[in-house]
């Protein structure tokens, strides 16, 4: 089946290391995005990207590096810059305008 | 994208009808109404869309008034898993708007037995 992969599910750092979470999709989608979501909150663009080798800054993009050397493959870094990384962290791609496919996230704990 | 007002909570019986309503009044003549639902730890999945007419699929009706101030999602025989945040969003069409599309506080429905 088609769909979009994040992984891991659960994911522990300490304070002052650098993460990268995983997001493959196999839809052929030419766009891909990365949102944080808080507890009780609605989600905020982190990045994005509507081809390889491009992506644009969205709302929150300070602490985040991603990369986008594959069409299938768009990898976030949560770098130590990020002051409040403790998130839960969802990839999406899109092939039209009308709709987001979304992977099931990864929970990220930095203590 | 214009700015959209859902209830924060809704509760619905299963198997009566759950109409979801949503505000948004500064609606400009290019932006359609997208509605989305998260179930619970897991990515939001796309429900329904509509630009002035009346939109029906195998998941939802999507009622828009007349003058497009506002709209109503109608998920017509609620189950248990219909349980979500239900996420208003408006928005214009264009290549480069899906992913850019304000995901609000949403209204979380709960469906009870």
């Amino acid at each position: 089946d088609g769909g979009i992969t994040q992984s891991p599910k659960y994911l522990f750092r300490k304070e002052g290391q650098n993460v990268t979470l995983s997001c493959e999709q196999n839809l052929n989608h030419d766009a891909m995005y990365w949102y944080r979501q808080d507890p009780g909150q609605g989600l905020r663009l982190i990045y994005y990207s509507q081809i390889v080798n491009d992506f644009q800054k969205g709302d929150i993009a300070e602490g985040y590096s991603v990369s986008r050397e594959k069409k299938e493959s768009f990898p976030l870094t949560v770098t130590s810059a990020q002051k409040n990384p403790t998130a839960f962290y969802l990839c999406a791609s899109s092939m039209d305008d009308i709709s987001l496919h979304f992977g099931n996230g990864t929970r990220l704990t930095v203590t | 994208d214009a700015k959209t007002t859902q209830p924060p909570s809704m509760d619905c019986a299963e198997g009566r009808a759950a109409n979801l309503p949503c505000n948004h009044s500064t609606i400009s003549g290019n932006e359609y109404v997208y509605w989305y639902r998260q179930i619970h730890s897991q990515g939001p999945q796309y429900i329904i869309h509509g630009l002035k007419n009346n939109e029906t699929n195998e998941m939802a009706s999507l009622i828009i008034t007349e003058d497009r101030k506002s709209s109503t999602l109608i998920l017509p025989h609620a189950t248990l898993r219909d349980t979500a945040v239900y996420y208003c969003i408006v928005r214009p069409r264009g290549n480069t708007n899906a992913g850019k599309s304000t995901f609000g506080d949403g209204t979380t429905l709960t469906v009870k037995p």
